[in-house]
This record gives C-alpha cells, structure tokens and sequence, in this order.
C-alpha cells in the first residue's frame, strides 16, 4: 500500500522558535496533502489543504501566517509552525491522496510537537 | 461549517461481545471512511463507502452507509482483545472547489474486557 512519512516522529522546541515538518509520499505522486491536529484524546481537525503548486487552503480558525504550508513537488509537502507556544503543543499528522486515487487518504505516522 | 456526530464516545465490552459505533451527518455526504487508531499510533484507513445504503464487510466488521447518505455504522462481531482502539468515522463532501478535506467525527473508544 501507499507509504506517506513525517519528519520529525517527535520534536521539542523552545518557545518563540519554529518548526519546520515534512510529509513526504514515498511511493506515489500526491497531488493533495492535508495537515491535521490532533490533541490529545481528541479527534482529528482538519488545518489545511495543501496542492502542489499553489497556496494552502486553510480551515477557519486557522492562522495561515502561523502555519506556514508549502507543497513544493508531488511528494514533499511541509508544515512550519512559527513562533510557537505551549498551546501549539500537539500531535500534529499529515495525509497524502494520489493521483487518480479513490477518495482513500493514506497518513502519516505523525509528529507530536512539544512547545515548552 | 460540516460536522460528523458519532456515538458513543466509549464503549466497554466483554471480549466476545460485539460492539456498534455511529456517525451522523446533517447534511448529505460524498462519502465516508473510516479509521481505527491504536493509543500513541496514527489512524490508519478501514474502509470508504460511497454508495446510498452501502454495506460492506471486513472479516468481523460491517460497514453501512444510510440510504440518504447522512449516517454510517460500523459493527464489530465477538470483539477480540486486537480490536482495541478508537474508531472514528470521517466524512467528505464536495465543495464545487473539488473535494475537502475529511472531517472527523470524536471518535469511539473501545475498550475491551477480557
């Protein structure tokens, strides 16, 4: 089946910095990416549509100059949360749909971020 | 904006019963998928129904999708003790922009007692 990877698994930061995590499709061409939080014992919620080449769609309550989406090729997009607070603090997942897929997501492994 | 429901939000069960989790839908949907997701791991895709009253099955699970496209169920029969995990429905619909992103319902957690 279709691979989709997160860079970093887990990451600590200070706060104030940015962090930079990359979803890459490792066997397939992902036309669309989409960016996920998750807090802890929550559900999913949705932050972001990425298209390769062109501006992220972001949902509403998103900051779009916090969260910094660039899907520069078919299989890398990136999330950069800049300027980050404890209240960023989360499980962050991306997701990858193909090229003349069938509607099916295949997503990341995740990467929890911790905002001290 | 679209929300799924989905009840309950836990459920305990002896290993061997069988265990049910809903979703709903205010508005018709394009399609739904569900996800099992383990503690600490990622979601990881079950199924998608596209079809008005769908119903497909997995082994133990069965997967329906109402006739008006607004609710889906997912049964599990004789839970096993591998069954644990949260379950969540995530529903799709088609904006004339193309297709959105999924939106998740809480999900259910099931816990399963030996």
């Amino acid at each position: 089946g279709a691979v989709v990877s997160q860079h970093p698994s887990w990451v600590i930061c200070k706060s104030g910095t940015s962090v930079k995590i990359e979803c890459r499709s490792l066997d397939f061409q992902a036309t669309t990416m989409f960016w996920y939080r998750q807090f802890p014992k929550q559900s999913l919620m949705l932050m972001a549509t990425s298209n390769e080449g062109s501006k992220a769609t972001y949902e509403q309550g998103v900051e779009k100059d916090k969260f910094l989406i660039n899907h520069a090729s078919l299989t890398l997009s990136t999330l950069t949360v800049t300027s980050a607070h404890p209240e960023d603090s989360s499980f962050y997942i991306c997701s990858a749909e193909g090229q003349g897929s069938t509607d099916t997501q295949y997503f990341g492994p995740g990467t929890r971020l911790t905002v001290l | 904006g679209q929300q799924v429901m989905q009840i309950p939000q836990y459920q305990h069960v002896q290993e061997g019963e069988d265990f049910t989790t809903y979703c709903n839908s205010s508005t018709t949907l394009s399609n739904i998928q569900w996800y099992k997701q383990r503690p600490g791991g990622h979601p990881v895709f079950l199924i998608q129904l596209v079809k008005s009253g769908e119903v497909k099955k997995q082994k133990r699970l069965t997967f329906q999708f109402g006739e008006a496209k607004k609710n889906s169920s997912l049964h599990i029969t004789a839970t096993q003790t591998t069954d644990v995990g949260t379950y969540f429905c995530a529903g799709r619909w088609y904006s004339g922009g193309g297709a959105d992103g999924l939106t998740f319902g809480k999900g259910t957690h099931l816990i399963i007692q030996p």
